[in-house]
């Protein structure tokens, strides 16, 4: 059974950084590119981030570009999103999704609130 | 990156088929054969419905279809049930290893 747990998320001021991790397991983990989808309680899902197998390739949201970075361990089956820079509009639940084309399977979502 | 245009809601009573549209441009839901859609119950997770445009995963009811004709993908719900009231969200590749969604649709069973 796919599944994915997302973890880190938390209170944070604005302009602070924020590590989020995704465990994955009940498939190989290597062989798929991964997704960040972000969503504001009530609102649209919002892309967020990309990364390839093996993590040589990534790719960003033009309102993330330049502030977060994804990226793999594959050794340990876990997905990363490094969040700098934040602000109030990045609070929103956050959530990793495997890539099937576009995005499949989903964990169930780590919330990150950016508050003074 | 605009997001793909949703109707904000659609109804229907037990039994009835509705159909819910994701209208985009040639630069996302055009050009490419990658529109997926999402359900989602409150407080809940996404899950996927439809993927490349037409195909079911496995496990999903046959009473969800998918379609697309030019810059607009469509879902069909046949057969109405209680259980399918939630949220709908469409998903298109962009070209430029980026993704757009919806604006997000509530279905209504009356």
């Amino acid at each position: 059974e796919v599944q994915l747990v997302e973890s880190g998320g938390g209170l944070v001021q604005p302009g602070g950084s924020l590590r989020l991790s995704c465990a994955a397991s009940g498939f190989i983990f290597r062989s798929y590119w991964m997704h960040w989808v972000r969503q504001v309680p009530g609102e649209r899902l919002v892309w967020v981030s990309r990364i390839n197998a093996d993590g040589s390739e990534t790719s960003y949201a033009d309102s993330v570009k330049g502030r977060f970075t994804i990226s793999r361990d594959n050794a340990k089956n876990t997905l990363f999103l490094q969040m700098n820079s934040l602000r109030a509009d990045d609070t929103a639940v956050y959530y990793c999704a495997r890539d099937g084309s576009l995005p499949d399977y989903w964990g169930q979502g780590t919330l990150v609130t950016v508050s003074s | 990156q605009s997001a793909l245009t949703q109707p904000a809601s659609v109804s229907g009573s037990p039994g009835q088929s509705i159909t819910i549209s994701c209208t985009g441009t040639i630069s996302d839901v055009g050009g490419y054969d990658y529109v997926s859609w999402y359900q989602q119950h409150p407080g809940k997770a996404p899950k996927l419905m439809i993927y490349d445009v037409t195909k079911r995963p496995s496990g999903v009811s046959d009473r969800f279809s998918g379609s697309k004709s030019g810059n607009t993908a469509s879902l069909t719900i046949s057969g109405l049930q209680a259980e399918d009231e939630a949220d709908y969200s469409c998903c298109s590749y962009a070209g430029s290893s980026t993704y757009v969604f919806g604006t997000g649709t509530k279905v209504t069973v009356l």
